[in-house]
Order: structure tokens, then C-alpha cells, then sequence
């Protein structure tokens, strides 16, 4: 079945640098990408979603490129302020189980000021 | 605020007990999912139910149900718990059945079995 793999586990930037978050996928029938942050004591966060017919989304200082030959795709966080800590994940869709979504193991990104 | 909610917030209950965990999805979304989230096995996928149907089902133990209502909300009942059954339970919802439709995540139910 589908699989996903995200690294790193963790992540320490300083404030105003680069964050970047790799996930690898197992099923090449996956078509959606989601990321997802989540603060402590709340529930994932949306953030951001590429689908397999684009190569790269971008919305403000987060951005997303996919690529389906190799089975990966990134999270890139430019600029990054202390609120932007948080643990993220990524997912996948798979059509295994009836179409749902399969979930990398986070990452604690931790800002510092 | 996704607008998913989820009641109650927090419950603790003993091992051999029954539970019931509530969510009401976003407005016209007809989709439900029921996650578990655990520190050693992460975001798990249960069940999915859609406009009232089962759907999908993950690695839910035989031990825990779902139903969804006619009014979409649905219901998580978990019974005979162990232990181990202590994790963040997240509901999620999305306007439609498809995995490629975004899901939004209420903001959980921490459950503790002592």
C-alpha cells in the first residue's frame, strides 16, 4: 500500500531563513498532496496542496513543488518567523481502502529568534 | 477555525469502558473522516463516511464504530478500551467523497484510558 516518507524529523532555522521538508511517496497512482501544520493542542492545519498536474504552487512564503517521476514533493518556507513553528506533515491520496489519505510522520520545525 | 467541531474536548475513562466522541462537519460538506492520532503510530486514517454511508475504512479495530447521521454529524464509539487506546482523535470533513477534495480538521478529542 501506500507509503510516505518525510524528513527531516526535525528542523531548527533561524528566524528570516529557509525551512525545507521532503516527502517521498510509494503509490504512483497518487494525484494530491496536502500539507498540513499543526500547533500544539490543535487540530492539522491546511496550509497547502498540490495536485499532480502542476509542478509547483505557490501561495505567499510558503510554497509546494512536486515531482511525479521521482515520487517526491517539498514544502519550502521562505522568510520564516517564530510563528511559523509547528509540526507539519505531509499526505498522500491513495485509491487503496476506498480513496483516502496517508499521512508522512511530521516534523517539528522550530524557529528561532 | 476549520469550522469542524468536535465535543468533548478532553475524557478520561477506565479500561472496559464505552465512549462516544461527537463531530459536526463544515457547513455543506457531506463527508466525514475519523483519525487517531498517536505519538508512536502518527495520523491514522479509521473510517470515512459520506452523506450517511460508510465509504472508507482504515486500521480501525473491530472494537470501534462510526455512524453518520441524517443531520451529517457523525459519531466515533469506541468500546471495551485498553490503555492503548489513549490518542488524539480528529474528525475531518470535506465537500465531497474523493481523496483529491481537501479535508479540514476539527480540533480534536484527547481521550486517556487509565
Amino acid at each position: 500500500g501506500e507509503n510516505v516518507e518525510q524528513h527531516p524529523s526535525t528542523l531548527s532555522v533561524q528566524e528570516g531563513d529557509s525551512a525545507v521538508i521532503k516527502c517521498t511517496y510509494s503509490d504512483s497512482a497518487s494525484n494530491y498532496f496536502p500539507w498540513y501544520k499543526q500547533e500544539l493542542g490543535k487540530g492539522p492545519q491546511l496550509i497547502i496542496d498540490i495536485r499532480s498536474n502542476v509542478g509547483e504552487k505557490k501561495d505567499q512564503r510558503i510554497a509546494v513543488t512536486l515531482n511525479k517521476t521521482a515520487k517526491h514533493f517539498s514544502l519550502h518556507i521562505t522568510e520564516t518567523q517564530p510563528e511559523d513553528s509547528a509540526v507539519y506533515f505531509c499526505a498522500a491520496n491513495t485509491m487503496e481502502y476506498g480513496n483516502k489519505l496517508v499521512f508522512g510522520a511530521g516534523t517539528i520545525l522550530r524557529v528561532k529568534s | 477555525d476549520s469550522g469542524v467541531t468536535q465535543t468533548p474536548k478532553h475524557l478520561i475513562t477506565a479500561t472496559g469502558q464505552r465512549v462516544t466522541l461527537r463531530c459536526s462537519p463544515r457547513s455543506g460538506d457531506l463527508s466525514v473522516y475519523w483519525y487517531q492520532q498517536s505519538l508512536d503510530q502518527g495520523l491514522q486514517f479509521l473510517i470515512q463516511y459520506y452523506n450517511g454511508e460508510e465509504r472508507a475504512k482504515g486500521n480501525i479495530l473491530e472494537r470501534f464504530s462510526a455512524q453518520q447521521f441524517p443531520d451529517l454529524h457523525s459519531e466515533l464509539n469506541l468500546s471495551s478500551l485498553e490503555l492503548g487506546d489513549s490518542a488524539l482523535y480528529f474528525c475531518a470533513s470535506s465537500v465531497d467523497i474523493g481523496s483529491t477534495y481537501e479535508q479540514y480538521f476539527g480540533p480534536g478529542t484527547r481521550l486517556t484510558v487509565t
